[in-house]
């Protein structure tokens, strides 16, 4: 059974990065099928892709959060992490991982997703 | 620009059905899409992956109550007999070149 943990610092200040680390057991982050994915929801509101990453360290990234995010994957701990930059209250979210599947040269569906983290950006 | 646009409420009564619409953006009437559910105080679960011409692959466990399909940029999603579980968030996802979009998301009262 595939499961995401995501775990990371609750709280961090203003102008700090963010750090989120995502777990992922019953599979390999390594599979050639999949990408795995950030997506965020602050209170209240609706889901916002961050970014997704391959076991081989290619990228895609939303946008609008482009200049401030970075993904990185350790194929040897089966982890993914997420690092945003210079945050502000308005990066106050829940924070979710997930897998999405590979079905030719772009990724598509998230298929499995994790529990989600609130993680709050508050001094 | 890639958009996907929903109602953000609906509402039906137990044991009946209630169908949800997802409508892709102009010149996008071919992108297949996703939908997810997302009960209070929960991470999201994928429901389906709904392609234009309404075949749809349905994720782990997922009843049969749950349906889609398709017409033209609108992309449907049907629950029957409804039950009080239901009563949740339901989004639309799609993506294009790497990109991945959210609709707004509908939240559906049980009545």
């Amino acid at each position: 059974q595939l499961q995401l943990q995501e775990s990371g610092p609750g709280l961090v200040k203003p102008s700090e990065t963010l750090s989120l680390t995502c777990s992922v057991s019953g599979a390999s982050i390594s599979s050639t099928s999949y990408y795995w994915g950030c997506i965020r929801q602050p209170p209240g509101k609706g889901l916002e892709w961050v970014g997704n990453i391959y076991y081989t360290g290619t990228m895609f990234y939303n946008p609008s959060l482009k200049s401030r995010v970075t993904i990185s994957v350790d194929t040897s701990k089966n982890q993914f992490s997420l690092k945003l930059s210079s945050v502000t209250a308005a990066d106050t979210a829940v924070y979710y991982c997930a897998r999405q599947i590979l079905t030719g040269h772009y990724p598509d569906e998230f298929d499995y997703w994790g529990q989600g983290m609130l993680v709050t950006v508050s001094s | 620009q890639l958009v996907l646009t929903q109602s953000p409420s609906a509402s039906a009564s137990l044991g009946a059905s209630v169908k949800f619409t997802c409508t892709l953006s102009s010149g996008h009437s071919s992108y297949a899409i996703a939908w997810h559910q997302q009960q209070p105080e929960k991470g999201p679960r994928f429901l389906m992956k709904l392609n234009s011409d309404g075949s749809h692959n349905k994720g782990d466990g997922i009843p049969d109550r749950f349906s889609g399909s398709s017409s033209g940029a609108e992309r449907y999603l049907t629950i029957s007999s409804l039950q009080s579980e239901d009563e949740a968030d339901y989004y639309c996802q799609t993506w294009d070149s790497g990109i991945q979009v959210f609709g707004g998301g509908t939240k559906l009262t049980v009545l």
